[in-house]
């Protein structure tokens, strides 16, 4: 079975400062990766995606995340936190042999201070 | 490309009522899922189809709740004799084939 952990259920940083969020997964298949973000009352919105080849994938918003498969994480970072990337973050991996269902982890509430 | 669109956006019911919520696919999205998110919680997975065949539900999909994708477009989500624990935030999505799939804005119902 799938399943992810993210780290910190809140993560709260200084405009300008690094945003470092931290999601490992399990899997028994070569997994595929995901960063969504939501806005207060609102649907999630796709960041990024791992899939094959690359393992650094890049972002909306210049977010971007790694993909470590000796570690079995996919963190997310941006260099420069803004006040509007005030959200909650979630990362899912994708059970694509069985009908690509989105596995979440339980999220992380960014909050940015002025 | 119009987005994923749900309706309502909210839903206020009083316990033992029925309800339904609808929700409108990309329009050349093949699959569509549904998830349920309790506050503070990451979306759980409820049921998924592909084009008008369902073809997962979730063990969290009790014998009340109920979904149909006719002729594989819109799709409904019913809730027979609401309860308390359905209050959440029901949201859906959409993609093609196995790519990422794309959220709908969502439908929160508060049963009273």
């Amino acid at each position: 079975a799938q399943s992810v952990t993210q780290l910190g259920s809140h993560v709260s940083v200084s405009e300008g400062a690094l945003v470092l969020l931290r999601c490992n997964y399990s899997s028994s298949v070569p997994p595929y990766l995901f960063w969504y973000v939501q806005y207060p009352n609102q649907g999630l919105q796709l960041l990024l995606k791992y899939t094959t080849g690359a393992t650094l994938v890049k972002g909306i918003n210049g977010f971007e995340a790694e993909f470590k498969k000796s570690e079995t994480s996919f963190h997310l970072t941006k260099p420069s936190a803004h006040m509007s990337d005030a959200a909650e973050y979630f990362c899912a991996v994708s059970d694509y042999n069985q009908g690509g269902k989105l596995i979440f982890g339980q999220g992380t509430e960014l909050s940015v201070k002025p | 490309d119009t987005g994923v669109s749900q309706d309502p956006r909210h839903k206020i019911t009083k316990r033992g009522q029925n309800v339904t919520f609808r929700c409108d696919p990309i329009s050349e999205h093949n699959r569509l899922y549904w998830y349920r998110q309790t506050l503070g919680q990451g979306p759980e997975f409820l049921t998924y189809f592909q084009n008008e065949a369902q073809l997962e539900k979730s063990r969290l999909l009790s014998d009340r709740f109920s979904a149909e994708r006719p002729k594989g477009s819109f799709s409904t989500l019913e809730i027979q004799r609401t309860e308390q624990g359905d209050s959440a935030m029901y949201l859906c999505a959409s993609s093609r084939d196995y790519y990422e799939q794309y959220f709908g804005p969502g439908t929160r119902l508060t049963v009273t």
